[in-house]
């Protein structure tokens, strides 16, 4: 069965700190994908990335960077130099290539304080 | 490109009335939408898988005569909820796969916020 596990419930950090986003996943699928999705109040689910499970190579977009290990079954989200705007609820995902659905995480609360 | 429209954004019915909730991919074709709910301060919860022309693939424990999906045409879904009480106040989210742009390419709709009374 596919799993997706965020054990942080909620963080706080002070404004240009960075930030690491834990996400842990289970799945028997060889070919699978992972993705990342911001939440704003708003409550709009906002994409971030996708990665394939064939493609190990970390990610950096301006201010933020994924590091996917397939050894620890990881795809963690970092934030760099963290600002107000960057709060919101993130969630990490999981499909397989079999259907389309996506498994959602419990999602990460994440505050950014002035 | 590639914009998913969820029609209305916010709806408070009274208990027992019924709700539609449009999904609208506004650019590109989709043969598959997907509905998802979300309770306050939780996870989107996939209930039902949409296909074009064919019936909806429901989820466990997702009552299908409840939530009565449509899927009439390559660019709208439909979720009604029917007979709705309190405990259906949630957010629904819909997402539309684009056939053209490949596979586990979904793009997500605004969300609906339904409050029943």
């Amino acid at each position: 069965a596919q799993k997706v596990t965020q054990a942080q419930t909620e963080i706080s950090v002070v404004e240009k700190e960075d930030v690491t986003l834990d996400c842990v996943y289970e799945t028997r699928d060889t070919t699978y994908y992972l993705f990342w999705y911001k939440q704003p109040p708003s409550g709009e689910l906002v994409f971030l990335i996708r990665r394939n499970s064939f493609d190990e190579q970390n990610e950096i977009s301006g201010r933020y960077s994924w590091n996917f290990q397939k050894s620890t079954s990881s795809f963690n989200f970092t934030i760099t130099a963290s600002q107000v705007v960057d709060s919101a609820v993130y969630f990490c995902a999981l499909s397989d290539e079999r259907d389309d659905k996506i498994i959602f995480g419990k999602g990460t609360r994440l505050h950014i304080l002035p | 490109g590639a914009v998913v429209s969820q029609h209305p954004s916010w709806v408070i019915c009274k208990s027992g009335t019924s709700v539609k909730i449009e999904c609208r991919s506004l650019d590109f074709q989709a043969t598959t939408m997907f509905w998802y709910r979300q309770f306050p301060k939780q996870s989107l919860m996939l209930m039902a898988t949409s296909n074009e022309g064919s019936k909806a693939t429901y989820e466990q424990g997702v009552e299908k005569d409840k939530f009565l999906i449509n899927h009439a045409s390559l660019t709208l879904s439909t979720l009604t909820v029917t007979s709705a009480h309190p405990e259906d106040s949630s957010f629904y989210i819909c997402s539309a796969r684009d056939l053209d742009r490949g596979y586990n390419e979904q793009f997500f709709g605004p969300g609906t916020r339904l409050t029943v009374l």
